[in-house]
């Protein structure tokens, strides 16, 4: 089955700062990467996605970028703010019939002011 | 529209019990992920059902089951309750509109399940 791997587990930056959140994958049939974002005490947000026809998606501050040939995939985050520390967790969907998301064990991201 | 919804948000209950939790998905979303969240392990799936179908279960125990129904409204079982099961569990829907592209899966708040 599907393996993702997430690194760092934990990251702080200070604000302004970018922060970069690695995710490498295992079935190369995966083909729709979503990065979610949770909050303490709340549920996971969807915040950016890609597809696997596309190699780089941009959205205000947020970026990601797949690469298919090394099965991997990062999140980048510029001019980060308070606002945006929480979990990141990183997402593989396989195609065909396995309709299952596989995590990553999660990035705890901290901003210092 | 209204989003994921799931009853209760809390629960404590003791070793030997059962449990049944509730989701309701956004209107019009055929598809309901279960996952369970805990420090250690992140998210894990659980099973996904779509048109009243379980399409796919993950590596869990057969104490947890599901169901869905035909308002595609779902409910998650787990019996004879074990301290390991202490978690977050969160269910996602999403439209699944059978093109085979993965559609985008919303989470509901989440049923925190304690045991004793």
């Amino acid at each position: 089955g599907e393996n993702v791997e997430q690194h760092p587990s934990t990251l702080s930056v200070q604000e302004g700062d970018s922060a970069v959140i690695k995710c490498t994958y295992s079935d190369s049939a995966s083909n729709y990467f979503p990065w979610y974002k949770q909050e303490l005490g709340k549920r996971p947000q969807l915040i950016i996605d890609i597809r696997s026809n596309v190699g780089e998606k941009k959205d205000q501050r947020i970026a990601v970028t797949l690469n298919k040939t090394a099965k991997h995939f990062s999140l980048h985050i510029t001019e980060t703010q308070p606002e945006d520390s929480a979990v990141y967790f990183c997402a593989a969907y396989s195609g065909g019939s396995n309709y299952k998301l596989t995590f990553g064990k999660g990035t705890l991201l901290t901003v210092n002011p | 529209k209204a989003g994921v919804t799931q009853t209760p948000r809390y629960l404590i209950k003791t070793r030997g019990q059962q449990v049944t939790l509730s989701c309701s998905p956004i209107s019009g979303h055929r598809s309901v992920s279960w996952y369970q969240q805990t420090p250690g392990q992140g998210l894990q799936f659980l099973f996904e059902y779509f048109s009243e179908t379980q399409r796919n279960k993950g590596n869990f125990p057969g104490r947890f089951s599901g169901r869905q129904f035909s308002n595609s409204r779902s409910e998650m079982n787990v019996s004879t309750l074990e301290l390991g099961d202490s978690a977050l569990y969160l269910c996602a829907s999403s439209l699944s509109r059978g093109t085979g592209a993965a559609d985008t899966q919303y989470f509901g708040p989440g049923t925190r399940l304690t045991v004793l």
